[in-house]
């Protein structure tokens, strides 16, 4: 069955160190990868995509890596801030459609 | 530029009561998609429009659940009858046009209690 899980419900860091979070996937082919932040209350907001051709993609504080040998994508904070806290979601698609399917989230806290 | 809107936030019916939700995407966007988040679950395609025909339903309840988007711009979902396990946040997106990669733009969501 296809499956897309993030690495645990929920991660709480130090403010000014680096986060990591984890999205597998299980039988889906996709051609690229995208992580949005989910604050309460709100919909999901579009931080990143990477293209499966594409290794790693940075944008300011974020880094996210895309390995499809271990279907695994990593992504990063660095120098976290407590407005980073939020629930980050991994979404990506199946073989080039054009519809996404999200994984559960990981909900991050930075603690001051 | 204005995102995408939708209403109402937040609705309690009973079960076997009907429901409508409304969204207006951003201005221009070709592409609409209706999702279900249930709590502490990442949101589910429910339906995928483009323009104001249906590209993929397969997810959608048709037994119960019901999406129009007439003129291509703004959608209703409907829920008739409703039940328990439908209690969710139902949200609305629009991307630019159908195609792989493209952004999707979420709207606040609309809290819904099946009591």
């Amino acid at each position: 069955s296809q499956k897309i899980e993030q690495n645990s419900e929920a991660l709480n860091i130090q403010e000014g160190k680096t986060a990591t979070l984890t999205c597998n996937y299980t039988n889906y082919s996709p051609a690229y990868l995208q992580w949005y932040r989910q604050d309460p209350g709100r919909g999901p907001v579009f931080l990143l995509l990477i293209r499966e051709n594409e290794k790693e993609k940075r944008k300011e504080r974020l880094k996210v890596t895309f390995d499809t040998t271990l279907k695994q994508s990593l992504f990063h904070i660095t120098a976290s801030q407590p407005a980073d806290s939020a629930t980050y979601l991994c979404a990506l698609d199946d073989a080039g459609a054009n519809n996404l399917f999200f994984g559960t989230g990981t909900r991050l806290t930075v603690i001051p | 530029e204005a995102g995408v809107a939708q209403s109402p936030r937040y609705k309690i019916i009973e079960k076997r009561q009907s429901v409508a939700f409304w969204c207006n995407p951003i201005s221009g966007h070709a592409t609409l998609y209706w999702y279900q988040q249930i709590l502490g679950q990442g949101p589910k395609l429910l339906i995928q429009f483009q323009n104001n025909g249906v590209v993929d339903d397969s997810q959608l309840p048709k037994d119960r659940f019901s999406a129009e988007r007439l003129k291509g711009v703004d959608s209703t979902l409907k829920i008739q009858p409703a039940k328990l396990e439908d209690s969710a946040v139902y949200l609305c997106a629009s991307s630019l046009e159908l195609a792989g990669g493209e952004t999707q733009y979420f709207g606040p969501g609309t809290r819904l209690l099946v009591l």
